[in-house]
């Protein structure tokens, strides 16, 4: 069955970074991509960027370009969310769900899409 | 970008009412939309995609309809269960984008 395995809690100070690692099983990692949502605590779901399993490449949510960094290590079948410069409004739990390979998406293939989740990973951010 | 409005952002029901939430597209995006349910320190639970295609093993009282840009989820009696927050999700374009959420309250 699909899993998505993430990593654990994190206590990081302003500034410093972060890397959330999310371990894929079950189906074939370089036909679906990976994209990273977060939530604030008590806020709504927050879209942060997407990276396919297929080519890495990635697009990134607006307010968080160029603080963030999405990987893929194909070989362990494993992505990654790298956020640096972290702010207390980092804190949040951060979610990796599973999405397409490619940046355009076929009606037919969001089936397939943000129907399995990681289990979340809690970022705090405090001094 | 796409702003996904979703209204109402709380309502409070009794068990066996219709319950309707509502969302809004800024532009045009045909059927890529999907519904989620999250419960207090759960992971969000799709409950549609594809505007109207029900998730299997989710109950048959959760429905959604719409096109273009005005998308409804519809429980239609609502159950003690169903307490929870609900999200859109535009699947239309980059960069994706939730509605504000709705919290339903029984």
């Amino acid at each position: 069955q699909v899993q998505l395995v993430q990593s654990g809690a994190e206590v990081k100070k302003p500034g410093a970074s972060v890397k959330v690692s999310c371990k894929a099983s079950g189906y074939s990692f370089s036909s679906y991509g990976i994209s990273w949502v977060r939530q604030a605590p008590g806020q709504g779901l927050e879209w942060m960027g997407w990276i396919s399993g297929y080519n890495g490449n990635t697009n990134y949510a607006q307010q968080i370009q160029g603080r963030v960094t999405m990987t893929t290590d194909t070989s362990t079948r494993t992505a990654y969310m790298e956020l640096r410069s972290l702010r207390s409004d980092d804190t949040a739990v951060y979610y990796c769900a599973r999405d397409g390979a490619d940046i355009v998406v076929v009606l037919e293939g969001t089936s397939e899409y943000f129907h399995h989740w990681g289990q979340g990973t809690l970022v705090t951010v405090s001094s | 970008d796409i702003q996904m409005t979703q209204s109402p952002s709380a309502m409070s029901a009794s068990v066996g009412d219709r319950v309707t939430i509502t969302c809004r597209a800024s532009q045009g995006i045909s059927n890529y939309l999907a519904w989620f349910q999250q419960k207090p320190g759960e992971v969000p639970k799709r409950l549609i995609y594809a505007a109207s295609t029900l998730q299997s093993g989710v109950p048959s009282r959760f429905s959604g309809s719409g096109s273009g840009t005005e998308f409804t989820l519809t429980i239609s009696s609502l159950q003690p269960d169903d307490s929870a927050t609900y999200y859109c999700l535009q699947q239309f374009s980059h960069p994706l984008t939730f509605g504000g959420g709705t919290k339903v309250e029984t």
